[in-house]
């Protein structure tokens, strides 16, 4: 019972330093998101993929990239991490959207500190 | 003004409360109203799940929604320590499935 699993869970990168978040579900879920989770905050959705091959903006994308090359993969990339990309980022799949089902399956979290 | 409001507490009751959570929205388009409980260092997993106004009950769990005064509610009747988390309601509009707007989560702590 994986579920969506994350990769690392742990991370402190540097200014500027870049890295790529892993995060895989063997549900076979259509859509994918990545999300991060800031006190005061709440979840904000920084990009999403509804498909292979596809992905789109989110509320909040600026710092960020995501790629979608398999269906149970779906990857973000901090290009040059800022101090401000500190934060737990989740990530979560859900079947496709036609039933009325709106679960969405989270992942365990990545705590990312950035120096 | 956010979309979403929702009071961090923490809130502490003493096992077998009842305990009455609560969020407040603006956007008279929501539709689709969500419960999470988060678990320390978890992600968060749902819990209830409501269309429209009403109630939905599930267990020693009960979601209302009172659209007309923009207010979703959640009981946890009996409440268990192993309820100690965090619940984060959310919400989306028709259509809209990719967006759905949470609040910032209510910390529970259930004292045995």
């Amino acid at each position: 019972n994986a579920g969506v699993t994350q990769t690392p869970k742990f991370r402190v990168l540097k200014t500027g330093q870049s890295m790529t978040l892993l995060c895989a579900q063997d549900m076979n879920h259509e859509y994918m998101y990545w999300y991060r989770q800031d006190p005061g905050m709440g979840l904000r959705l920084i990009h999403y993929s509804v498909g292979e091959g596809t992905t789109a903006k989110g509320e909040v994308p600026d710092g960020y990239n995501v790629s979608r090359l398999k269906k149970q993969n779906f990857l973000l990339g901090l290009e040059s991490a800022a101090p401000s990309q500190t934060s737990v980022y989740f990530c979560a799949s859900s079947v496709q959207g036609v039933s009325t089902n709106e679960k969405l399956f989270f992942g365990s979290g990545t705590q990312l500190s950035v120096l | 003004q956010k979309e979403v409001e929702q009071d961090p507490g923490p809130l502490s009751v003493p096992e077998g409360a009842i305990v009455s959570l609560n969020c407040t929205y603006s956007n008279s388009a929501f539709q689709y109203f969500m419960w999470y409980r988060q678990y320390s260092r978890k992600g968060p997993e749902l819990l209830m799940y409501t269309y429209s106004s009403g109630n939905k009950e599930d267990g020693r769990f009960t979601a209302q929604v009172d659209k007309s005064s923009k207010y979703i509610s959640l009981f946890i009747r009996d409440s268990q320590p192993s309820d100690s988390a965090t619940y984060l309601c959310a919400m989306r509009v028709s259509g809209g499935y990719q967006k759905v707007t949470f609040g910032i989560g209510t910390k529970l702590q259930v004292i045995p």
